[in-house]
Protein backbone atom coordinates (compact mmCIF):
# COMPACT_ATOMS: atom_id res chain seq x y z
CA UNK A 1 0.00 0.00 0.00
CA UNK A 2 1.43 3.57 -0.97
CA UNK A 3 2.49 5.77 2.02
CA UNK A 4 3.84 9.05 2.49
CA UNK A 5 7.27 8.68 3.27
CA UNK A 6 9.60 11.35 5.89
CA UNK A 7 13.44 11.69 6.08
CA UNK A 8 15.38 12.06 8.60
CA UNK A 9 12.93 10.46 11.34
CA UNK A 10 14.81 12.99 14.06
CA UNK A 11 17.02 15.73 13.16
CA UNK A 12 19.31 17.91 15.63
CA UNK A 13 20.22 20.86 15.09
CA UNK A 14 21.73 24.00 17.17
CA UNK A 15 19.88 27.24 17.34
CA UNK A 16 20.06 29.60 13.93
CA UNK A 17 21.24 26.59 12.01
CA UNK A 18 19.04 25.87 8.65
CA UNK A 19 17.60 22.81 8.71
CA UNK A 20 15.39 20.81 5.44
CA UNK A 21 12.77 18.44 6.07
CA UNK A 22 11.90 16.25 3.36
CA UNK A 23 8.75 14.32 2.24
CA UNK A 24 7.55 11.92 -0.39
CA UNK A 25 4.57 11.75 -0.83
CA UNK A 26 2.12 9.22 -2.50
CA UNK A 27 2.84 9.30 -6.07
CA UNK A 28 0.06 10.31 -7.62
CA UNK A 29 -1.77 12.60 -5.44
CA UNK A 30 -1.87 16.58 -6.20
CA UNK A 31 -1.78 17.80 -2.63
CA UNK A 32 0.61 18.70 -0.09
CA UNK A 33 0.53 19.73 3.25
CA UNK A 34 3.25 20.32 6.39
CA UNK A 35 1.70 20.11 9.89
CA UNK A 36 3.72 20.20 13.22
CA UNK A 37 2.73 18.89 17.03
CA UNK A 38 4.71 20.71 19.61
CA UNK A 39 5.27 17.75 22.68
CA UNK A 40 2.44 17.19 24.74
CA UNK A 41 -0.21 19.67 22.13
CA UNK A 42 -2.48 19.41 19.38
CA UNK A 43 -1.63 18.85 15.29
CA UNK A 44 -1.20 22.04 13.91
CA UNK A 45 -1.53 23.22 10.46
CA UNK A 46 1.12 24.99 8.84
CA UNK A 47 0.75 25.34 4.45
CA UNK A 48 -0.99 23.64 1.93
CA UNK A 49 0.38 23.58 -1.36
CA UNK A 50 -0.93 22.72 -4.69
CA UNK A 51 0.29 23.39 -8.22
CA UNK A 52 3.60 24.46 -7.23
CA UNK A 53 2.21 27.03 -5.22
CA UNK A 54 1.16 27.64 -1.43
CA UNK A 55 -2.72 27.35 -1.48
CA UNK A 56 -3.59 28.46 1.95
CA UNK A 57 -0.86 28.91 5.42
CA UNK A 58 -1.47 29.45 8.96
CA UNK A 59 -0.25 32.28 11.03
CA UNK A 60 2.86 30.02 12.20
CA UNK A 61 4.09 29.63 8.75
CA UNK A 62 6.33 32.47 8.71
CA UNK A 63 9.08 33.94 6.71
CA UNK A 64 11.30 31.60 8.36
CA UNK A 65 9.34 28.70 6.85
CA UNK A 66 9.33 28.59 3.55
CA UNK A 67 7.87 24.91 0.72
CA UNK A 68 9.42 23.38 -2.11
CA UNK A 69 8.95 20.65 -4.41
CA UNK A 70 12.24 20.62 -6.31
CA UNK A 71 11.46 17.65 -8.68
CA UNK A 72 8.50 15.48 -9.30
CA UNK A 73 8.40 13.67 -5.87
CA UNK A 74 9.98 15.35 -3.26
CA UNK A 75 8.24 18.08 -1.37
CA UNK A 76 10.62 19.99 1.74
CA UNK A 77 10.02 21.77 4.22
CA UNK A 78 12.27 24.73 5.04
CA UNK A 79 13.42 26.50 8.43
CA UNK A 80 15.46 28.95 7.29
CA UNK A 81 17.22 30.09 10.87
CA UNK A 82 15.90 27.58 13.84
CA UNK A 83 14.52 28.72 17.20
CA UNK A 84 14.19 26.77 20.69
CA UNK A 85 10.15 27.20 20.03
CA UNK A 86 10.47 25.15 16.65
CA UNK A 87 11.23 22.15 18.28
CA UNK A 88 8.56 19.69 17.34
CA UNK A 89 7.48 16.93 15.47
CA UNK A 90 6.48 17.51 11.85
CA UNK A 91 4.15 15.75 9.74
CA UNK A 92 3.39 15.64 5.93
CA UNK A 93 0.65 14.67 4.81
CA UNK A 94 -0.65 14.29 1.03
CA UNK A 95 -4.10 14.14 -0.50
CA UNK A 96 -5.18 13.09 -4.19
CA UNK A 97 -7.40 15.25 -4.56
CA UNK A 98 -9.11 17.88 -1.78
CA UNK A 99 -10.04 14.80 0.08
CA UNK A 100 -8.66 12.48 2.87
CA UNK A 101 -5.28 13.24 3.98
CA UNK A 102 -2.58 10.73 4.10
CA UNK A 103 -0.02 11.14 6.46
CA UNK A 104 3.71 10.29 7.04
CA UNK A 105 5.72 8.71 9.95
CA UNK A 106 7.16 12.65 11.69
CA UNK A 107 9.93 14.14 11.38
CA UNK A 108 10.93 14.93 15.21
CA UNK A 109 12.99 18.24 15.24
CA UNK A 110 14.64 18.97 18.18
CA UNK A 111 16.79 22.61 18.72
CA UNK A 112 19.56 23.30 21.06
CA UNK B 1 -12.03 31.07 15.98
CA UNK B 2 -12.48 27.68 15.26
CA UNK B 3 -12.01 25.29 18.44
CA UNK B 4 -12.56 21.41 18.00
CA UNK B 5 -12.74 20.56 21.93
CA UNK B 6 -12.56 16.78 23.12
CA UNK B 7 -13.55 14.79 26.29
CA UNK B 8 -11.92 12.87 28.53
CA UNK B 9 -8.72 14.44 28.14
CA UNK B 10 -7.38 10.85 29.08
CA UNK B 11 -9.08 7.42 29.48
CA UNK B 12 -8.02 3.90 31.10
CA UNK B 13 -10.26 1.41 30.56
CA UNK B 14 -10.22 -2.72 30.80
CA UNK B 15 -9.58 -4.85 27.43
CA UNK B 16 -12.60 -6.15 26.19
CA UNK B 17 -14.87 -3.20 27.26
CA UNK B 18 -16.33 -0.47 25.35
CA UNK B 19 -15.98 3.22 25.37
CA UNK B 20 -16.99 6.29 23.91
CA UNK B 21 -15.21 9.79 23.29
CA UNK B 22 -16.69 13.09 22.63
CA UNK B 23 -15.89 15.99 20.59
CA UNK B 24 -17.66 19.50 20.58
CA UNK B 25 -16.42 21.84 17.80
CA UNK B 26 -17.13 25.31 16.23
CA UNK B 27 -15.70 25.00 13.31
CA UNK B 28 -18.20 26.52 10.62
CA UNK B 29 -18.74 25.82 7.78
CA UNK B 30 -16.68 22.38 7.15
CA UNK B 31 -16.67 19.55 4.91
CA UNK B 32 -16.46 16.68 6.88
CA UNK B 33 -15.50 15.24 10.22
CA UNK B 34 -12.98 13.11 10.87
CA UNK B 35 -11.76 10.25 13.54
CA UNK B 36 -7.75 9.79 13.70
CA UNK B 37 -5.76 7.46 15.98
CA UNK B 38 -2.15 8.42 16.66
CA UNK B 39 -0.07 6.08 18.04
CA UNK B 40 2.88 7.81 19.92
CA UNK B 41 5.72 9.32 17.83
CA UNK B 42 3.47 8.46 14.75
CA UNK B 43 1.63 10.44 12.11
CA UNK B 44 -2.37 10.37 12.61
CA UNK B 45 -4.05 7.53 10.36
CA UNK B 46 -7.82 8.11 9.69
CA UNK B 47 -10.70 5.93 11.07
CA UNK B 48 -13.90 7.27 9.75
CA UNK B 49 -15.03 10.42 7.80
CA UNK B 50 -18.11 12.13 8.03
CA UNK B 51 -19.80 14.77 5.44
CA UNK B 52 -21.54 17.25 7.66
CA UNK B 53 -25.23 15.12 6.22
CA UNK B 54 -23.96 11.71 7.60
CA UNK B 55 -25.23 10.81 11.40
CA UNK B 56 -22.97 7.97 11.72
CA UNK B 57 -19.89 6.09 9.88
CA UNK B 58 -18.62 2.34 11.19
CA UNK B 59 -15.24 1.08 10.37
CA UNK B 60 -14.87 -2.21 11.87
CA UNK B 61 -15.03 -1.91 15.99
CA UNK B 62 -15.51 1.89 15.50
CA UNK B 63 -18.51 3.86 15.19
CA UNK B 64 -18.75 7.79 14.67
CA UNK B 65 -21.46 9.92 15.12
CA UNK B 66 -22.54 13.13 14.41
CA UNK B 67 -24.91 15.74 15.38
CA UNK B 68 -24.41 19.12 13.33
CA UNK B 69 -27.43 20.60 15.06
CA UNK B 70 -25.52 20.32 18.54
CA UNK B 71 -22.33 20.50 16.76
CA UNK B 72 -20.94 17.27 18.60
CA UNK B 73 -19.38 13.85 17.64
CA UNK B 74 -18.51 10.90 19.38
CA UNK B 75 -16.02 7.72 18.48
CA UNK B 76 -17.61 4.54 20.04
CA UNK B 77 -14.72 1.84 20.20
CA UNK B 78 -16.62 -1.43 20.88
CA UNK B 79 -14.68 -4.67 22.72
CA UNK B 80 -11.52 -2.60 23.11
CA UNK B 81 -7.76 -4.44 22.39
CA UNK B 82 -4.59 -3.27 24.07
CA UNK B 83 -3.42 -2.25 20.14
CA UNK B 84 -6.33 0.49 20.93
CA UNK B 85 -4.39 2.02 23.29
CA UNK B 86 -3.39 5.87 21.42
CA UNK B 87 -4.38 8.99 21.31
CA UNK B 88 -7.80 9.74 19.39
CA UNK B 89 -8.18 13.32 17.52
CA UNK B 90 -11.31 14.58 16.27
CA UNK B 91 -10.62 16.39 13.20
CA UNK B 92 -12.75 18.93 10.81
CA UNK B 93 -12.22 20.23 7.31
CA UNK B 94 -13.04 23.50 6.54
CA UNK B 95 -11.71 25.67 3.49
CA UNK B 96 -9.01 24.42 1.26
CA UNK B 97 -8.80 21.03 2.71
CA UNK B 98 -7.66 22.66 6.09
CA UNK B 99 -7.62 20.46 8.88
CA UNK B 100 -8.55 21.53 12.35
CA UNK B 101 -7.37 19.20 15.39
CA UNK B 102 -8.95 18.63 18.50
CA UNK B 103 -7.20 18.28 22.04
CA UNK B 104 -7.59 14.49 21.25
CA UNK B 105 -8.19 11.92 23.94
CA UNK B 106 -5.27 9.63 24.97
CA UNK B 107 -6.82 6.54 25.64
CA UNK B 108 -5.16 3.31 27.63
CA UNK B 109 -6.17 -0.20 27.33
CA UNK B 110 -4.97 -2.08 29.82
CA UNK B 111 -5.65 -6.33 30.73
Amino acid sequence: EPEVTQTPSHQVTQMGQEVILRCVPISNHLYFYWYRQILGQKVEFLVSFYNNEISEKSEIFDDQFSVERPDGSNFTLKIRSTKLEDSAMYFCASSERENEQFFGPGTRLTVL
Amino acid sequence: KNQVEQSPQSLIILEGKNCTLQCNYTVSPFSNLRWYKQDTGRGPVSLTIMTFSENTKSNGRYTATLDADTKQSSLHITASQLSDSASYICVLTGGGNKLTFGTGTQLKVEL
